[in-house]
């Protein structure tokens, strides 16, 4: 079983709709969580860090449930320039802390 | 404004050939990093190193040898290329701890294995 799994999508969704990621990890012991964006032939970027209580940052929202061990992205009224591929990324301790990336989600937003 | 530099950015070997990436950055992170992305795999973490001196193995290390023998420079060495190893490699650094952990990129170095 991958630490990190990802619906690989592709997600297809009009302008303006809601779309959601979940994001699955293993390891229980994880110590924090980040939600990254990729486009295509670049390197990838920090979009925002997920915290326990839930967070919002503009159109975005990240939850975060230790419980059931999952973080999942929400983007409300997609933009065009909203596609591209969503990074789910966990930090765990090992050896000083390893970061480990989900496979990721491509999404793409249509006119 | 450098941040992560990798050299070089594409490269053609054949098999059985060696060669060094080089990742340097310049913001003082402690932490680095060297990836693989293949498609449909993600980033796969291939060595990391928590500091000067330091290395350690990550999900695929196997074909690879790093060193961080300065605390600016990482670098990701291929003995004997194999085509399994035709990808693009990132690195990374960041300054880590349990509730930080951004990480900067450089560009990906591409690579491609005859």
């Amino acid at each position: 079983r991958k630490e990190v799994e990802q619906d690989p999508g592709p997600f297809n969704v009009p302008e303006g709709a809601t779309v959601a990621f979940n994001c699955t990890y293993s390891n229980s012991a994880s110590q924090s969580f980040f939600w990254y964006r990729q486009d295509c032939r670049k390197e990838p970027k920090l979009l925002m860090s997920v915290y326990s209580s839930g967070n919002e940052d503009g159109r975005f929202t990240a939850q975060l449930n230790r419980a059931s061990q999952y973080i999942s992205l929400l983007i409300r009224d997609s933009k065009l320039s909203d596609s591209a591929t969503y990074l789910c990324v966990v930090n765990s301790l090992g050896g000083g802390f390893k970061t480990i990336f989900g496979a990721g989600t491509r999404l793409f937003v249509k006119a | 404004n450098a941040g992560v530099t990798q050299t070089p950015k594409f490269r053609v070997l054949k098999t059985g050939q060696s060669m060094t990436l080089l990742c340097a950055q310049d913001m003082n992170h402690e932490y680095m990093y060297w990836y693989r992305q293949d498609p449909g795999m993600g980033l796969r973490l291939i060595h990391y190193s928590v500091g000067e001196g330091t290395t350690a193995k990550g999900e695929v290390p196997d074909g690879y040898n790093v060193s961080r023998l300065k605390k600016q420079n990482f670098l990701l060495g291929l003995e004997s290329a194999a085509p399994s190893q035709t990808s693009v490699y990132f690195c990374a650094s960041g300054i880590q701890g349990a509730n930080t952990g951004e990480l900067f990129f450089g560009e990906g170095s591409r690579l491609t294995v005859l």
